[in-house]
């Protein structure tokens, strides 16, 4: 069916309020992944599901970041307390074996 | 820690012509795959070309081929006969090993081709 999609395509919020991010994966792909993309730089790894194993948190910037996987399908980001500091594009990416799919990503504006 | 270096940050070429973008890389893995991605202004990720490491033979794909010097560390990318849709952010990446699945990420290079 259609790739990757990721909602909403832009999202501009106030400092200190809490975003959400969702990322749907194509139907079937095992691994989700998410990405940071700030401007001008390269991406920057965030989380990573596979099945249903525990999560691989490593990237995660700091414990405002967090995210969660749906029965094993739509993958939400939650960023609390927004900071200036965390804009930027985030791109979700799912993959079945090696071949990894990427969404459009969500531009995140923190003002 | 595995890194990837991407010294060009923009680069243009005349369209129909051939253009190289380079990319270094460090890792201490021994199987570990090599990719190049394109992002046009859409945002949208795009695989260009990939590349296994165990693999001596250099991955192609239609206009599109690298150079893997794997002693070197160094995997570039030839675009031949540039197109305008060719215009986009290439970013040369990589994966293996215990971080096998997760990509590192270089700069990126601004391509820009022109009519």
């Amino acid at each position: 069916g259609a790739g990757v999609s990721q909602s909403p395509s832009n999202k501009v919020t106030e400092k200190g309020k809490d975003v959400e991010l969702r990322c749907d994966p194509i139907s079937g792909h095992t691994a989700l992944y998410w990405y940071r993309q700030s401007l001008g730089q390269g991406l920057e790894f965030l989380i990573y599901f596979q099945g249903n194993s525990a999560p691989d948190k490593s990237g995660l910037p700091s414990d405002r970041f967090s995210a969660e996987r749906t029965g094993g399908s739509v993958s939400t980001l939650t960023i609390q307390r927004t900071q200036q500091e965390d804009s930027a594009v985030y791109l979700c990416a799912s993959s079945y074996r090696d071949h990894k799919f990427f969404g459009p990503g969500t531009r995140l504006t923190v003002l | 820690a595995q890194t990837v270096t991407q010294s060009q940050p923009e680069m243009s070429v005349q369209e129909a012509e051939t253009v190289t973008l380079s990319c270094t890389y460090d890792t201490s893995e021994n199987n570990y795959y090599l990719f190049w991605y394109k992002q046009p202004p859409s945002r949208q990720m795009i695989l260009v070309i990939r590349q296994e490491a165990y693999k001596q033979q250099n991955a192609t794909e239609n206009r599109f081929s690298v150079n893997f010097q794997k002693a070197a560390k160094s995997f570039s990318l030839k675009i031949s006969d540039s197109q305008l849709g060719d215009t986009a952010m290439y970013f040369c990446a990589l994966t293996g090993g215990t971080s096998y699945g997760k990509l590192t990420f270089g700069q990126g290079t601004i391509l820009t081709v022109h009519p």
